[in-house]
């Protein structure tokens, strides 16, 4: 079945304490990216990636990481998280053509900052 | 720049009503427009897309959207709503030249039964 898989898809933390939000497609699509949902402001962009070690900053970028070592995974690093990133977040993947084809969206992690 | 603007964040209908759900969007080159559902604690899915050709684009679960470039509008329609429509809806927008998508803020729809 093809997928876009993340984890964790809970997590409550404290400020301060690094920690990474996996993703992992199985479409071998070449773009994939991250979103950060927040009520009144729907979906914005954090980081995407066309291809392996090319990731480039999307909307919001500021505080967050990425990686594109293999295809199937993008990794999305926080290494100070603050109350501000308390989000739920969503990575996606598509085909080479990137956004203008249909992205295959990740059921979601909802972080929690305190 | 492109931007999308989402008119009214939350709609609500009854059961078998018409459904409209509004979107406007900015943009200075021929868009591509997208219209995703998200069901609770789900990711978003497609709808539907339109890219080029036919300005009435036919989607998934009985949804439909006009392109409408004088309007600058890309309304999302279904004849008769049914309960399991209540979800929130989001329009995005990019062209052939960009490497995202630009959402809009939402709509959360309610189907009243």
């Amino acid at each position: 079945e093809a997928q876009v898989t993340q984890n964790p898809r809970y997590l409550i933390t404290v400020t301060g304490k690094k920690l990474t939000v996996t993703c992992s497609q199985n479409m071998n699509h070449e773009y994939m990216s991250w979103y950060r949902q927040d009520p009144g402001l729907g979906l914005r962009q954090i980081y995407y990636s066309m291809n392996v070690e090319v990731t480039d900053k999307g909307d919001v970028p500021e505080g967050y990481k990425v990686s594109r070592k293999e295809k199937r995974n993008f990794p999305l690093i926080l290494e100070s998280p603050s109350p501000n990133q308390t989000s739920l977040y969503f990575c996606a993947s598509s085909t080479v053509l990137g956004p203008n084809q249909p992205q295959h969206f990740g059921d979601g992690t909802r972080l929690s900052i305190l | 720049a492109q931007s999308v603007t989402q008119l009214g964040s939350h709609v609500s209908v009854s059961e078998g009503a018409l459904v409209l759900l509004r979107c406007n969007y900015s943009s200075s080159v021929p868009p591509y427009l997208f219209w995703y559902v998200q069901y609770p604690n789900q990711g978003l899915q497609l709808l539907l897309k339109y890219t080029t050709g036919a300005t009435l684009v036919k989607g998934i679960n009985g949804f439909e959207a006009e392109f409408k470039k004088s309007e600058t509008s890309f309304h999302l329609t279904k004849p008769s709503a049914h309960m399991s429509d209540a979800a929130e809806y989001f329009c995005a927008v990019s062209d052939s030249g960009a490497n995202n998508l630009f959402f809009g803020t939402g709509t959360r729809l309610t189907v009243i039964p």
